[in-house]
């Protein structure tokens, strides 16, 4: 199947600064990626989608400009928490949709944030 | 309400048991029922999908959708060590790839 690579799978930082993540379609095109954001025991939360050249769409309550989103190419979306806080600590998973004939959604492994 | 709701277990079943896993949902709206298997610290991978009433098997699994109660069934026949996860029901208003709705999670623990 299709695969999609997050970057970094864990990331520990200190309270105020930013951490980028990538999320990147490796042997597809996707021109939709979907940005989820899952607490300890809780379910995905859906927190923006992202279309290939075209600003983010972001579910209510989820503050933009604190979870900035880049879409710049076919294979790679990027989300950046900016100045973090211990409350931002989450795991962050991708899902990319392949453009081809099959348009089936495919999810990143995700990535483990701590902010101390 | 939550919008979709799911038993977050833990579930503990004996090697070779039945394992039936459920959902209810309150949007009648939704279309396209899906079941994700996700092991610790990873990404969820999409198990089964069906957007019609009724049943669908797919070797040991069989996801069953009941539309008019709003309840949504995963079976899984002979169940494995393997399969101990959390298993996260999902549903979306129109096709597998748009944005999705998913439930709590039910975390599954299958025993030697």
């Amino acid at each position: 199947g299709a695969v999609v690579s997050q970057h970094p799978s864990w990331v520990i930082c200190k309270s105020g600064t930013s951490v980028k993540i990538e999320c990147r379609s490796l042997d597809f095109q996707a021109t939709t990626m979907f940005w989820y954001r899952q607490f300890p025991k809780q379910s995905l939360m859906l927190m923006a989608t992202s279309n290939e050249g075209s600003k983010a769409t972001y579910e209510q309550g989820v503050e933009k400009d604190k979870f900035l989103i880049n879409h710049a190419s076919l294979t790679l979306s990027t989300l950046t928490v900016t100045s973090a806080h211990p409350e931002d600590s989450s795991f962050y998973i991708c899902s990319a949709r392949d453009r081809g004939h099959t348009g089936e959604l495919f999810f990143g492994e995700g990535s483990r944030l701590t902010v101390l | 309400q939550k919008e979709v709701e799911q038993d977050p277990g833990p579930l503990s079943v004996p090697e070779g048991a039945i394992v039936s896993l459920n959902c209810t949902y309150s949007n009648s709206a939704f279309q396209y029922f899906m079941w994700y298997r996700q092991y610790s610290r990873k990404g969820p991978e999409l198990l089964m999908y069906t957007y019609s009433s009724g049943n669908k098997e797919d070797g040991r699994f069989t996801a069953q959708v009941d539309k008019s109660s709003k309840y949504i069934s995963l079976f899984i026949r002979d169940s494995q060590p393997s399969d101990s996860a959390t298993y996260l029901c999902a549903m979306t208003l129109t096709g597998t790839a748009s944005k999705l709705t998913f439930g709590t999670g039910t975390r599954l623990q299958v025993t030697l």
